[in-house]
């Protein structure tokens, strides 16, 4: 398995546009996360699936995120419209089993000037 | 917020000396684990230990759990260059019962391994 797997691997955009940041998570895992990591902040969860629905969104900081998983091997995170204090790297990591932990991605740098 | 707080914020040692990481935390937990972060890169799992267990190994990790002072430790034992990264505790706070799935993180420790 290739593990999880995100895209894109950075990204520079400007304040107001639309971000959409996309993982794959590994085949079988039926958990999905997304993270935020900052310096002031450190990790955050913004959101996690189970079975492709959502159970707990209550880490996304406003109603300009959004996150959608249409299916087991596909996930949305969406800004819209984006702000510079969005400025992190976003994670997404996906789980099988709780005895084992998370599989993370390689995370997307965001940048927005 | 945070649930997890490790000490110290920066290690920083020779190759071949151990390296201990320490972590707190508030609410009861299901199980505990181990993270590691090389820059530039997601993070990574090491270990995990559960609240029925007091001290796990696995190659030259060693994790301590106590959870009558909500704590843990991790020892790296035998150092080596390579294992300079950022190393995050992170918590799963279900309860004996089972876990949650949801780790809460906490913001890590530098370790630096000089050569």
């Amino acid at each position: 398995d290739a593990g999880v797997i995100q895209s894109p691997r950075h990204e520079v955009t400007e304040m107001g546009q639309e971000v959409t940041l996309r993982c794959k998570p590994i085949s079988g895992h039926d958990y999905l996360f997304w993270y935020r990591q900052t310096m002031m902040r450190g990790l955050e969860l913004l959101i996690y699936f189970n079975n492709n629905v959502p159970i707990d969104d209550s880490g996304m900081p406003e109603d300009r995120f959004s996150a959608k998983m249409p299916n087991a091997s596909f996930s949305t995170l969406k800004i819209q419209p984006s702000e510079p204090r969005d400025s992190a790297v976003y994670f997404c990591a996906s789980s099988g089993d709780s005895n084992y932990g998370y599989t993370f991605g390689s995370g997307t740098r965001l940048t927005v000037v | 917020s945070q649930q997890g707080e490790e000490d110290p914020q920066a290690l920083s040692i020779q190759e071949g000396e151990n390296a201990t990481m320490n972590c707190s935390y508030k609410t009861s937990i299901n199980n505990l684990q181990w993270y590691r972060q090389n820059s530039g890169r997601g993070l990574v799992h090491l270990i995990l230990i559960r609240s029925n267990e007091r001290e796990k190994h696995s190659g030259r990790l060693r994790v301590t759990l106590d959870t009558s002072k909500k704590s843990s430790s991790l020892l790296i034992t035998a150092s080596r260059a390579a294992d300079t990264a950022s190393y995050f505790c992170a918590t799963d706070q279900g309860n004996s019962g089972g876990s949650n799935y949801k780790l809460t993180f906490g913001k890590g420790t530098l370790l630096t391994v000089n050569p």
